[in-house]
């Protein structure tokens, strides 16, 4: 089981850009989350999907967009990038309901300059 | 709203010592509570969890919590740490809304080993 899986590791960005991080979720799991952990901070809730619809957002603006393949896998969108989305953007896997553990992928570092 | 603090930021113990990691939550009903490790650059490895039951629950790697609900607390213990044990550790608990979890996590506390 390969667990769950992100790309790219790093990134560099120019301020202004857009940019798509992507997840396969491990085996068997069908709901996926976003979190942005900023240097020094714990993770932030971005959005969460199921059944390829975005379920519940935290407190980030539009310009974060999500999308659920039907195979589970996902993306997380940021246009407009600012420096202060500079952060490792965290994927997280999990079977829908409660009493769920969640498993996190090893990140995607996302460097604006 | 629901939070979770870890009021170390950081913690440096000798090899071989204890360990107590301190987190408080806030949450209206029975929460579901989560330490996770994580190691530089590394993404988040699940420690242990309490959901219900036992108010003290075994994890990985010989850490232990005790759930207290009249304390809101969650604790992380370890009896004797290894130097493999530096890294930053996270309490969340679980935002149960519409049938969904997410998970609302502490600022963590960095561990540091002295050999």
């Amino acid at each position: 089981d390969a667990g769950v899986t992100q790309s790219p590791t790093h990134l560099i960005k120019t301020r202004g850009q857009q940019v798509t991080l992507r997840c396969s979720p491990k085996s068997g799991h069908d709901t996926v989350s976003w979190y942005q952990q900023a240097l020094g901070q714990g993770p932030q809730f971005i959005f969460q999907y199921y059944e390829e619809e975005e379920r519940q957002r935290g407190n980030f603006p539009d310009r974060f967009s999500g999308h659920q393949f039907p195979n589970y896998s996902s993306e997380l969108n940021v246009n407009a990038l600012l420096l202060g989305d500079s952060a490792l953007y965290l994927c997280a896997s999990s079977f829908r309901g409660l009493n769920t553990e969640a498993f996190f992928g090893q990140g995607t570092r996302l460097t604006v300059v | 709203a629901q939070s979770v603090t870890q009021p170390d930021i950081h913690i440096t113990v000798s090899e071989g010592a204890s360990l107590e990691l301190r987190c408080n939550y806030s949450y209206g009903a029975t929460p579901y509570l989560f330490w996770y490790v994580q190691s530089p650059g590394q993404g988040l490895q699940l420690l242990l969890k309490y959901f219900s039951g036992d108010t003290l629950v075994q994890g990985i790697k010989g850490f232990e919590a005790e759930f207290k609900r009249s304390q809101s607390s969650f604790n992380l213990r370890k009896p004797s740490v290894h130097w493999s044990d530096a890294a930053e550790y996270f309490c969340a608990v679980g935002d149960i809304i519409q049938g969904a979890q997410k998970l609302v996590f502490g600022q963590g506390t960095r561990l540091t080993i002295n050999p």
